[in-house]
């Protein structure tokens, strides 16, 4: 069964106090994998796009990097206006048109 | 700016009166998808759209109906809410095609039912 799962569930961190998010999958041929940013009561906002392991792009303190089973966010320096959920989401190459999402992380960063 | 819209923003409703919610978008996507999204959940894709062809997911509730008049409207009709359809609902959008396969999303319609 295709699954998406991303851990933690809650990070709390301090302003300039660096981390990384991780979303884990288990999708045979992998398409493409997502990162999307949700402020409370709002849609997603699209971030990444990655589609090959070792595969990184990068957004201002964010940069995301793709391995064969698993996505990181790594998040540099954050500041209180990065606190969101940050969603994971995967396209299969068998059924492309469908998007696999994780639960999200909700990430608290405290001035 | 080219965008996806949903209306209403914030939907109430009676237990069992019919509601219908709506999403335009101008980036002249092929593919238009409705999620459910409850709180702290992965949004839950109930239906999309592939130009005009329509795929249901298997969960999906009868209940749950939609309408794609065009390349750019799509409608999210709930026949008879229950108390348990009470949740966001997000419209997203997609091309599907070479590189650009990333889904956009609209603001949502956060639906309550009484």
């Amino acid at each position: 069964e295709d699954q998406v799962t991303q851990s933690p569930e809650a990070l709390r961190l301090q302003e300039g106090e660096s981390s990384s998010l991780n979303c884990s999958y288990t999708v045979s041929g992998l398409r493409g994998l997502f990162w999307y940013r949700q402020d409370p009561g709002k849609g997603p906002e699209f971030l990444f796009t990655l589609y090959s392991a070792g595969e990184e792009k990068e957004k201002e303190r964010l940069k995301a990097t793709l391995t064969k089973k698993e996505s990181f966010l790594h998040i540099t320096a954050p500041k209180p206006e990065d606190s969101a959920t940050y969603l994971c989401a995967v396209q299969a190459s068998y059924n492309f048109n469908k998007f696999y999402f994780g639960s999200g992380t909700k990430l608290n960063v405290k001035p | 700016d080219a965008m996806v819209i949903q209306n209403p923003r914030y939907q109430v409703t009676q237990f069992g009166k019919p509601v219908t919610l709506s999403c335009s978008q101008t980036l002249n996507h092929n593919v238009m998808y409705w999620y459910q999204q409850k709180s702290s959940q992965a949004p839950k894709l109930l239906f999309h759209y592939y130009d005009k062809d329509f795929n249901n997911e298997a969960d999906t509730p009868d209940n749950f109906q939609s309408r794609r008049p065009n390349t750019s409207f799509c409608f999210l009709d709930i026949r008879s809410p229950g108390l348990g359809d009470a949740a966001m609902y997000l419209c997203a959008t997609s091309r599907l095609t070479g590189a650009y396969n990333e889904q956009f999303f609209g603001p949502g319609t956060r639906l309550t039912v009484l």
